[in-house]
């Protein structure tokens, strides 16, 4: 019963490109939802996250946009580089209940 | 340095023959929690604790145990591993399941 569901599976795009991941959840008291960048044999590590009182943040070349109306929130990577070829997990939460549900993940591939 | 730290990093066993996958964090974090990773299917959560002697089943807990005796570790034990739990394991450690989850470098385990 996968909770946040994450597309596409995979991406490619080109040096300089935008690369855009989007996550739809269904539960609607989660009030946590953060991305997780995961480099091949490495633990994801965080990247951003977003409480839903916001619409937009922005961190650097990563925004996050979330739309709680439609309970979809999405990454996206502006001006992408070589370096941000990773996969990249939407994950949300919400603190009384413990547990953290992430998406199945995208694989990005920036061809330089 | 903080960290989470897992051994073994690597492990190949048989069916039926008990182990035991550590974790240990230096953070002082009240949140711990393990995930197993596998192919199109994301990280998906196996047991998670808000803080000492409290553990709660995730997603999938079917053939697995842990405990949190001390705040600093939370080994996951296989009782008696099954080759459908051959898969990537990761443990990792927050304040809490809506902050900033650190995850150690992962346990890949092979059950034959």
């Amino acid at each position: 019963q996968q909770q946040v569901k994450q597309s596409p599976q995979s991406l490619i795009v080109q040096k300089g490109g935008i690369s855009i991941i989007n996550c739809a959840y269904e539960n609607t008291a989660f009030d946590y939802f953060p991305w997780y960048q995961q480099f091949p044999g490495k633990g994801p590590a965080l990247l951003i996250a977003i409480r839903p009182d916001v619409s937009e943040k922005k961190e650097g070349r990563f925004t996050i946009s979330f739309n709680k109306s439609a309970k979809q929130f999405s990454l996206h990577i502006m001006d992408s580089q070589p370096g941000d070829s990773a996969t990249y997990f939407c994950a949300a939460a919400y603190m009384s209940w413990g547990k953290l549900q992430f998406g199945a993940g995208t694989q990005v591939v920036v061809t330089p | 340095e903080a960290q989470v730290t897992q051994n073994p990093r690597y492990l190949i066993t048989v069916t039926g023959k008990k182990l035991t996958v550590t974790c240990s964090q230096n953070m002082n974090h009240e949140y711990m929690s393990w995930y197993r990773q596998d192919p199109g299917l994301g990280l998906r959560q196996i047991y998670y604790s808000m803080n000492v002697e409290v553990t709660d089943k995730g997603d999938v807990p079917e053939g697995y145990k842990v405990s949190r005796k001390e705040k600093r570790n939370f080994p996951l034990i296989l009782e008696s591993p099954s080759p459908n739990q051959t898969s990537l394991y990761f443990c990792a450690s927050g304040r809490d399941s809506t902050d900033t989850q650190y995850f150690g470098p992962g346990t890949r385990l092979t059950v034959l």
